[in-house]
C-alpha cells in the first residue's frame, strides 16, 4: 500500500513564527505535491516536486516555500506564519508520467492554526 | 485554465437512497484525466477512480458508478443504496499538464454527502 506521512496532525504557532510541515512517502514516487484545503475553497495547490531539488509553484505559492533534498521527503515551510495560513495542508505523491496522469495519494493533513 | 465544478455543496439523504454527485468540468486538452476522491471524517483523500479522456464507458464498481460524457463535459458519481459509511466530503479532480511530465490535479470545491439513517 502507498503511504504517506506527514509530521503532525494537528499545530498552533504564533504569528511570525517559521513553521516546518514534513511529508514522507514510501512508494518511490518521483512527484510530490502540497496543497490547502480551506472550507468552500476545495484544495488549491501550493507547491509541487517532479524530483528531487526540483521544484515548481503551484497557484497560491505565496508566503510558502519547500525542501526536497531526498526523493521521499518534501518539506513545506511557512517562513514567517500569519493567521491567513491558517488551514489544512495535504501532502501528496504520484508517479511521474509523461504519457498520462496517475492518481495522487494523500498524506491524513496536518491542521495548522496560526494565533 | 482547467476548472472543475461541483455545484451540490451539500446532499442529504436517508439510507438506502441512491445519490448522485455532479461533476461538470472545463479543459482544453484534447488528452485529460478525471479523478474522484473520497474524504471522510478522518480526513485523508481517498482515490476512488481515475478516467481516460479517450475511454468514455461508463464504470461501475459495487454501489459506485460514474458516468462519464464527453459531450456535455461532465463526470457524475452515483451511489446506490447509500449506506452510512458514505457520508464524506467527495471531490471530482481534472488532470492539468505541467512541465517535466508532471501532472497537476485541479479539484472542484466538494459536495458534503450526508447519510441519515
Amino acid at each position: 500500500d502507498v503511504k504517506v506521512t506527514q509530521s503532525s496532525r494537528y499545530l498552533v504557532k504564533r504569528t511570525g513564527e517559521k513553521v516546518f510541515l514534513e511529508c514522507v512517502q514510501d512508494m518511490d514516487h518521483e512527484n510530490m505535491f502540497w496543497y490547502r484545503q480551506d472550507p468552500g475553497l476545495g484544495l488549491r495547490l501550493i507547491y509541487f516536486s517532479y524530483d528531487v531539488k526540483m521544484k515548481e509553484k503551484g497557484d497560491i505559492p505565496e508566503g510558502y516555500s519547500v525542501s526536497r533534498e531526498k526523493k521521499e521527503r518534501f518539506s513545506l515551510i511557512l517562513e514567517s506564519a500569519s493567521t491567513n495560513q491558517t488551514s489544512m495542508y495535504l501532502c501528496a505523491s504520484s508517479l511521474y508520467g509523461l504519457a498520462g496522469a496517475y492518481e495522487q495519494y494523500f498524506g491524513p493533513g496536518t491542521r495548522l492554526t496560526v494565533t | 485554465a482547467q476548472k472543475v465544478t461541483q455545484a451540490q455543496t451539500e446532499i442529504s439523504v436517508v439510507e438506502k437512497e441512491d445519490v448522485t454527485l455532479d461533476c461538470v468540468y472545463e479543459t482544453r486538452d484534447t488528452t485529460y484525466y478525471l479523478f474522484w476522491y473520497k474524504q471522510p471524517p478522518s480526513g485523508e483523500l481517498v482515490f476512488l477512480i481515475r478516467r481516460n479522456s479517450f475511454d468514455e464507458q461508463n464504470e461501475i464498481s459495487g454501489r459506485y458508478s460514474w458516468n462519464f460524457q464527453k459531450s456535455t463535459s461532465s463526470f457524475n458519481f452515483t451511489i446506490t443504496a447509500s449506506q452510512v459509511v458514505d457520508s464524506a466530503v467527495y471531490f471530482c479532480a481534472l488532470s492539468e499538464s505541467l512541465i517535466q511530465g508532471a501532472q497537476k490535479l485541479v479539484f472542484g470545491q466538494g459536495t458534503r454527502l450526508t447519510i441519515n439513517p
